[in-house]
């Protein structure tokens, strides 16, 4: 089914570790973004993309790294996990027309940092 | 932060009551959306609406946009228990129509 997929769906790391969250959506979508989602906080951006090769900060964008090689792909890389960072991460497109879209999620990653 | 503000926070109806949920925001906007998550879920569009629309319906939803007031609405008419969620609207400023801006929700209980 076309959608937005996200792996893994849960993740335990330990302080310091690194690892790579996966997006990818196949509806051709040029919008992609990163959010996390903590408890009273709503969701925070992180880090967005307007097509391939452009990506750009949003308003939490410190301890993780974007790249956008390709449509249909938006990993997320944490460098250096740290427990502030345990969160459910989401991640959502939209086409660039979005006047009467929004935004399709991923059903999203739960991490949690030891 | 730019970030809308849902009110109330919580709010519990008996099912086949109509649910009204309020949404504030800080500065000009393209456009407006409403989302809905469901417990351990991702995130669901519900509607969008424009600056330059007051109103917009998609089933038993209706919108309200009051740019004036900087202020929408999300009205659920005759509830069910499957309405129980989270409700989030988002905004999309002016010239930043691809960064969506969440508040933090609105948490509905709809008694059976």
């Amino acid at each position: 089914n076309a959608g937005v997929t996200q792996t893994p769906k849960f993740q335990v790391l330990k302080t310091g570790q690194s690892m790579t969250l996966q997006c990818a959506q196949d509806m051709n979508h040029e919008y992609m973004s990163w959010y996390r989602q903590d408890p009273g906080m709503g969701l925070r951006l992180i880090h967005y993309s307007v097509g391939a090769g452009i990506t750009d900060q949003g308003e939490v964008p410190n301890g993780y790294n974007v790249s956008r090689s390709t449509t249909e792909d938006f990993p997320l890389r944490l460098l250096s996990a740290a427990p502030s960072q345990t969160s459910v991460y989401f991640c959502a497109s939209s086409p660039r027309e979005a006047l009467n879209y929004g935004y399709t999620f991923g059903s999203g990653t739960r991490l949690t940092v030891v | 932060s730019q970030q809308g503000e849902e009110d109330p926070q919580a709010l519990s109806i008996q099912e086949g009551e109509n649910a009204t949920m309020n949404c504030s925001y800080k500065t000009s906007i393209n456009n407006l959306q409403w989302y809905r998550q469901n417990s351990g879920r991702g995130l669901v569009h519900l509607i969008l609406i424009r600056s330059n629309e007051r109103e917009k319906h998609s089933g038993r939803l209706r919108v309200t946009l009051d740019t004036s007031k900087k202020s929408s609405s999300l009205l659920i008419t005759a509830s069910r228990a499957a309405d129980t969620a989270s409700y989030f609207c988002a905004t999309d400023f002016t010239g930043a129509n691809s960064k969506l801006t969440f508040g933090k929700g609105i948490t509905l209980s709809v008694r059976p």
